[in-house]
């Protein structure tokens, strides 16, 4: 079935310096995307999300790109600190069958170097 | 944000037995659902628990296995039957406020079948 995948299983950054975490999805009918920071021994937790009419969203240290055309997801995060370190995940919605529930990309576990 | 408590945490089980995992949110959602993280793996979808009616399968798990409840816009609970190796992972139970929103996540219910 349609999938969506990460280039990078694994960045090393320094710390301070900015980060980015890309995301491809397969499904061009998705229309809702979401990041996920996951830390371990816990759920996904939300950092940002960017609907498919936008191209740029940014929050507190973080910006997503969406690049419909190339079907790209990238996620920025600036100034990256030691509490950054995690996996992160990018999903989107199923949009099968009238169904909600997303569909997970691999996984980039971050790590920041100090 | 809704706060989603998940119990058990953890629990390892013997192979052949059955386990029901719990999920209750501190305010009434639309829509819950359930997640499995192999190891090292990123999240699949399970199902959709559906209030007052049967819950909705993704393509590669049944009712037989996973079965849901979901009496009320609050709690739902997923039985991992006749447990085997293969299905030690973490599971998840998430909820949505609507359609295209942030998807909240428990912490998660750490199970090994041994």
């Amino acid at each position: 079935g349609e999938s969506v995948g990460l280039h990078l299983p694994t960045l090393s950054v320094q710390e301070g310096d900015n980060s980015i975490i890309n995301c491809a999805y397969s499904n061009s009918a998705s229309d809702y995307f979401i990041w996920y920071k996951q830390e371990s021994g816990k759920g996904p937790q939300f950092i940002i999300d960017i609907r498919s009419n936008m191209d740029k969203r940014q929050g507190q240290r973080v910006t997503v790109l969406l690049n419909k055309t190339v079907k790209h997801l990238s996620l920025q995060i600036a100034a990256t600190q030691p509490g950054d370190s995690a996996v992160y995940f990018c999903a989107e919605t199923s949009g099968s069958g009238g169904a909600d529930g997303l569909t997970f990309g691999k996984g980039t576990h971050l790590i920041i170097q100090p | 944000s809704a706060v989603i408590s998940q119990k058990p945490s953890r629990d390892i089980c013997q192979r052949g037995t059955s386990l029901t995992i719990q999920c209750q949110v501190d305010s009434q959602v639309t829509m819950m659902f359930w997640y499995r993280q192999q190891p090292g793996q990123s999240l699949t979808l399970i199902a959709t628990a559906n209030q007052g009616s049967e819950a909705t399968y993704e393509s590669g798990f049944v009712i037989d296995k996973f079965p849901i409840s979901r009496p009320n816009l609050t709690f739902s609970t997923l039985t991992v039957s006749n447990m085997s190796p293969e299905d030690s992972s973490i599971y998840l139970c998430s909820v949505e406020e609507g359609r295209d929103t942030e998807a909240f996540f428990g912490q998660g219910t750490r199970l090994t079948v041994v």
